[in-house]
């Protein structure tokens, strides 16, 4: 059973570059989620994809933007990176919007400098 | 006042003790609530999930919830040093037509002392 993919696993940008995070779900799950992790916090919740929409958006600004494709996979997109984009991205995974568990991914470790 | 709280910690307990970590919330609309380990560099795991007030039990593992108190606990029995992790509470909500996001605690950091 495939569990949650990314990549790239690392990746070390410059202020103001653009970047793409690429996410495989779980095989069977169809919603993907989106978290931003800085160290020694918990994980904050950027946006929420299903049936390739954007169904809930936590507080991050517009630089960040995303995509669902017909194969559930998701790509998060960062433009005009800053230092404080630097942090531990990670895709969770789940079934529809009922609320159940959501399963994470190995995390993109990005480095703005 | 943060939507999830826990102790940051470190919680320190000697091997074979039992581990209780807390966790508050303060949305009294939250309908789902998860701990999740997650060892220094890698992704968070999750280890338990809890709908109903009451206990449940999976292993080692005992997760209880009270809504009326706003409060979501993990037990761990027997702890090993292969515990020592963070250990992250979260919350999330449903809303008709939306999706459910989660919203995290800081993390409680246990260690496990041989």
């Amino acid at each position: 059973d495939a569990g949650v993919t990314q990549s790239p696993t690392h990746l070390i940008k410059t202020r103001g570059q653009q970047v793409t995070l690429r996410c495989s779900p779980k095989s069977g799950h169809d919603t993907v989620s989106w978290y931003q992790q800085a160290l020694g916090q918990g994980p904050q919740f950027i946006f929420q994809y299903y049936e390739e929409e954007e169904r809930q958006r936590g507080n991050f600004p517009d630089r960040f933007s995303g995509h669902q494709f017909p194969n559930y996979s998701s790509e998060l997109n960062v433009n005009a990176l800053l230092l404080g984009d630097s942090a531990l991205y990670l895709c969770a995974s789940s079934l529809g919007l009922a609320g159940g568990p959501q399963f994470f991914g190995p995390g993109t470790r990005l480095t703005v400098l | 006042q943060k939507e999830v709280e826990q102790n940051s910690g470190p919680l320190s307990v000697p091997e074979g003790a039992i581990a209780s970590l807390n966790c508050t919330y303060s949305d009294r609309g939250s309908q789902s609530f998860f701990w999740y380990r997650q060892y220094s560099g890698k992704s968070p795991e999750l280890i338990m999930s809890i709908y109903s007030n009451g206990d449940k039990e999976d292993g080692r593992f005992t997760a209880q919830l009270n809504k009326a108190s706003q409060y979501v606990s993990l037990l761990i029995r027997d702890s090993q040093p292969s515990d020592s992790a963070t250990y992250l509470c979260a919350v999330g909500a449903v809303g008709t037509g939306t999706a459910s996001k989660l919203t995290f605690g800081t993390g409680t950091r246990l260690q496990v002392t041989l």
